[in-house]
């Protein structure tokens, strides 16, 4: 247990639904990231948010929408998606300013478009 | 930018010494991190070094080298529980006031009797 959820766990969706991810963590941190991990690639960032405020998106689709409703909250809207976007999605926090930086990660939403 | 560069994957004897090297080349270095990942789980904190040096913790440790851009984990006394996929990353410049992680491809340790 890492202190930080993610739900649902596994998702299958056809290429015209629309679903969301969603990511709760109880640390108190300030940040909250998405990384998306696909078979023998790097993690990659998605989108960084540092005190509610968006300041990272590392040039992502628009079929992927994140959100933050508050600190402890981020979510990510999925619609239109193709087969190459299956994969797992990592949700992670981090204390923000002043710390090292050390994330901590949910266990992932394993996802796949059909 | 950022490029980080780790073995695909190692294997080893239980009980054995085990070195997993990373290099990288960044434009802003605040710090590196190794993490380690077990099939179907989330990614756990290992280490952190942002001075040159040995960081020792319990069987494993970490080293940089800033100058050569190089770091390694070494893993001490290995256990089967350590197969895992062991993660390299950057702590490159802030961007909006956060210093956002670069990962690397992992290193998949496998560790048989």
């Amino acid at each position: 247990e890492t202190g930080v959820t993610q739900t649902p766990r596994h998702l299958v969706m056809g290429m015209t639904n629309k679903k969301s991810l969603k990511c709760e963590q109880h640390l108190g941190h300030n940040a909250m990231y998405w990384y998306k991990q696909s078979a023998k690639k790097p993690l990659e960032l998605m989108f960084v948010y540092s005190l509610e405020e968006r300041v990272e998106n590392n040039s992502v689709p628009s079929r992927f929408s994140p959100e933050c409703p508050n600190s402890s909250h981020l979510f990510l809207h999925l619609h239109t998606l193709q087969p190459e976007d299956s994969a797992l999605y990592l949700c992670a926090s981090s204390p923000g300013q002043g710390s090292t930086g050390e994330l901590f990660f949910g266990e992932g939403s394993r996802l796949t478009v059909l | 930018g950022q490029n980080i560069d780790q073995p695909t994957e190692m294997t080893a004897t239980e009980g054995a010494i085990v070195q997993i090297n990373c290099t990288y080349q960044t434009s802003g270095f605040n710090g590196l991190f190794w993490y380690q990942q077990h099939a179907g789980e989330a990614p756990t904190f290992l280490s952190y070094n942002v001075l040159d040096g040995l960081e020792e913790k319990g069987r494993f440790s970490s080293f940089l080298s800033r100058s050569k851009g190089y770091s390694y984990l070494l893993l001490k006394e290995l256990q089967m529980k350590d197969s895992a996929s062991y993660l390299c990353a950057i702590r490159g410049a802030a961007s909006g006031g956060s210093y956002i992680p670069t990962f690397g491809r992992g290193t998949s340790l496998i560790v048989h009797p």
